[in-house]
């Protein structure tokens, strides 16, 4: 199984901060990486896929990069309504897997 | 818009079967372009995934090896539902389930969440 690894665990940022979240995979997943953002009690959603599409409906303050097994998540002004844990997650071969999350908190 | 409503018990007593529905609406589960799964969390596991069907011209599933010999999922498209069944349970399954659609190679539409907790 392909393994993904986020950095940092945790984070604390004030509203307006520059935030970015590093998901590394164990292997080569060229740019089949998904990203999403859950709220206590409710379902992920679903925010970038294909490592930096925009999903409908999602600020542009939210952005993704990379390829092959490094790739960032990048919230460019943190809003109130961003405070939530993030999981990449990897579609390049089954199973599906996620990284262990990066819950975002307010300083 | 696809919703995806869950439903089934919350508690299952160990070495049980759980069970779980999901109703579909919006799409259909016979979609060519779609793929239903089932994905668990926990906070010892994360986010794990479970299985998947989807039909092209014919119904193809595939299942985590880690439940590969406890899971059945299930398509009925006379009801347009995803159905999952994981035999003999034990606590290490108590987690939330989620039925979720995947639109291509990303999971686009999740249900509710269904807390489901093994004991006795």
């Amino acid at each position: 199984d392909i393994q993904m690894t986020q950095s940092p665990s945790s984070l604390s940022a004030s509203v307006g901060d520059r935030v970015t979240i590093t998901c590394r995979a164990s292997q080569s997943i060229s740019i089949h990486l998904n990203w999403y953002q859950q709220k206590p009690g409710k379902a992920p959603k679903l925010l970038i896929y294909a490592a930096s599409t925009l999903q409908g409906g999602v600020p542009s303050r939210f952005s993704g990069s990379g390829s092959g097994t490094d790739f960032t998540l990048t919230i460019s002004s943190l809003q109130p309504e961003d405070f939530a844990t993030y999981y990449c997650q990897q579609r390049y071969s089954i199973p599906d897997t996620f990284g262990q999350g990066t819950k975002l908190e307010i300083k | 818009q696809v919703q995806l409503q869950q439903s089934g018990p919350g508690l299952v007593k160990p070495s049980q079967t759980l069970s779980l529905t999901c109703d579909i609406s919006g799409d259909r589960v016979s979609s060519n372009s779609a793929a239903w799964n089932w994905i668990r969390q926990s906070p010892s596991r994360g986010l794990e995934w479970l299985g998947r069907t989807y039909y092209r011209s014919k119904w193809y599933i595939d299942y985590a090896e880690s439940v590969k010999s406890r899971i059945t999922i299930n398509p009925d498209t006379s009801k347009n539902q995803l159905s999952l069944q994981l035999s003999s349970v034990t606590p290490e399954d108590t987690a939330v389930y989620y039925c979720v659609r995947a639109s291509s190679a990303w999971y686009d539409y999740w249900g509710q969440g269904t807390l489901v907790t093994v004991s006795s």
